[in-house]
């Protein structure tokens, strides 16, 4: 089986640029993170979808950052203009929840992709 | 309250030995602790889990313990391998479903 599928692998632009970091999540999954992973500040949750609906999009840094699902399959993290400080791996995750809100008895794991490398020069 | 802070930031064992990572939270209303497992260039895979009504969870040589009244988890992995290299993280989820993750143990498994 598939797992989820991120694009591109690695990503290259100057500041002011805009970016678009894409996700595909595993098959039946209805559950997807983004997640931002620095040497400083660890692996961060930047904003999470329940089926396709935005949930908690807390841990976006600022207006810069959007993100879309416009459908089960297929996730946007878009960058409008792009820094230097937000180089960074970037990592799409999913998971199944048969809950909204991920309660006690939803123990599903999440699953990683394998991570845009952003450069912001 | 959200943190979790995890130890030692890096390790070297020997093969063969016992290699143990150490985490620590402080909100009680965390309610699930997963261990993930990075490799270089790829993403955080999910190695084992535990609920906090449970004390010990073994799978294979790994080994999840956890004491709910000091609120620290452990892992131990056992007969340790080179191919064990790699970065562990420890993670709480908490309201929402919400992951908080540790800074992360560079492991180095020495032949």
């Amino acid at each position: 089986d598939a797992g989820v599928i991120q694009s591109p692998r690695h990503e290259v632009t100057e500041m002011g640029q805009e970016v678009t970091l894409r996700c595909k999540p595993i098959s039946g999954h209805n559950s997807l993170f983004w997640y931002r992973q620095t040497m400083m500040r660890g692996l961060e949750l930047l904003i999470y979808f329940n089926n396709n609906v935005p949930i908690d999009d807390s841990g976006m840094p600022e207006d810069r950052f959007s993100a879309k699902m416009p459908n089960a399959s297929f996730s946007t993290l878009k960058i409008q203009p792009s820094e230097p400080r937000d180089s960074a791996v970037y990592f799409c995750a999913s998971s199944f929840s048969r809950t909204y809100t991920l309660s006690a008895r939803d123990n599903q794991p999440q699953h990683f992709g394998d991570g845009t490398r952003l450069s912001i020069l | 309250q959200q943190q979790v802070k995890q130890s030692p930031q890096s390790l070297i064992v020997q093969k063969g030995g016992i290699s143990i990572i150490n985490c620590a939270y402080e909100n009680t209303a965390f309610d699930y602790f997963p261990w993930y497992q990075q490799f270089p260039g790829k993403g955080p895979a999910l190695l084992i889990a535990i609920r906090p009504d449970v004390s010990e969870k073994k799978e294979g040589r790994f080994t999840i313990s956890f004491n709910k009244s000091a609120k620290q988890f452990s892992l131990h992995i056992m007969d340790s391998q080179p191919g064990d290299s790699a970065t562990y993280f420890c993670a709480a989820r908490g309201r929402g479903g919400k992951l908080i993750f540790g800074q992360g143990t560079e492991l180095s498994v020495k032949p």
